[in-house]
């Protein structure tokens, strides 16, 4: 019944290492998001994927990339990972259909990424 | 640009008592939508209320009602009758008609006292 899900919740690594978010949603939304929510949880959009195709890509250090192998799914790939990016990174999905100021965000359970 | 303001890091309210969180926003656009989130301590974020800006009524849902004034550009949460597991973040959030992004405020973090 699970609608957005994320993999794994809780993630430590040490610096410099290479790690990867898995986000799966069964709501047949055609849209699907990363955010980043830091210590002082602000939430902050990443990417953004309509159909598989990067609609929005923020301000991010491109060793952050997302992948979508399909509409349901919008994987992110860390490497070289900093002291910095730490925080808890939230998939979402909307779905696409006629105003898209009128279309709800759902959101994962998060993922706790500590860089050690 | 859009902005999203809330001013209130943090509030208490007395448990079965009604309580208001603020959010204004900052936008040129004349259709737009605004949201609000909870989030408690598990961490997960739950959508609670929408209200689009051609509504002509508030948007209620349960115990959570909007209080939009347009004109005031403020579109704030009523909480009635608080209950314990109502303690968490409260984000507000806006999302402009043809734009996939959502810019969202930095929170109000809400704790009911029993």
């Amino acid at each position: 019944d699970t609608a957005v899900s994320q993999t794994p919740k809780y993630l430590v690594t040490q610096m410099g290492n290479d790690k990867s978010i898995k986000c799966e949603q069964n709501l047949g939304h055609d849209t699907m998001y990363w955010y980043k929510q830091d210590s002082k949880k602000f939430l902050k959009i990443m990417f953004s994927y309509n159909n598989k195709e990067l609609i929005i890509n923020e301000t991010v250090p491109n060793r952050f990339s997302p992948k979508s192998p399909d509409k349901a799914h919008l994987n992110l790939h860390i490497n070289s990972l900093e002291l910095g990016d730490s925080a808890v990174y939230f998939c979402a999905s909307s779905p696409m259909r006629g105003d898209p100021s009128k279309n709800t965000q759902y959101f994962g359970p998060g993922t706790r990424l500590t860089v050690l | 640009a859009q902005k999203i303001t809330q001013t209130q890091p943090g509030m208490f309210v007395q448990e079965k008592e009604a309580v208001t969180l603020d959010c204004t926003y900052d936008t040129s656009d004349q259709s737009y939508g605004l949201f609000w989130y909870k989030q408690p301590s598990s961490g997960e974020m739950i959508f609670l209320i929408y209200q689009g800006s051609y509504d002509e009524q508030n948007a209620t849902e349960g115990r959570y009602s909007l209080n939009f004034q347009k004109a005031r550009k403020s579109a704030n949460l009523v909480i009635s009758a608080s209950q314990l597991g109502d303690s968490a973040m409260y984000f507000c959030a806006m999302r402009l008609r043809g734009y996939q992004k959502v810019t969202f405020g930095t929170g109000t973090k809400l704790q009911v006292i029993p």
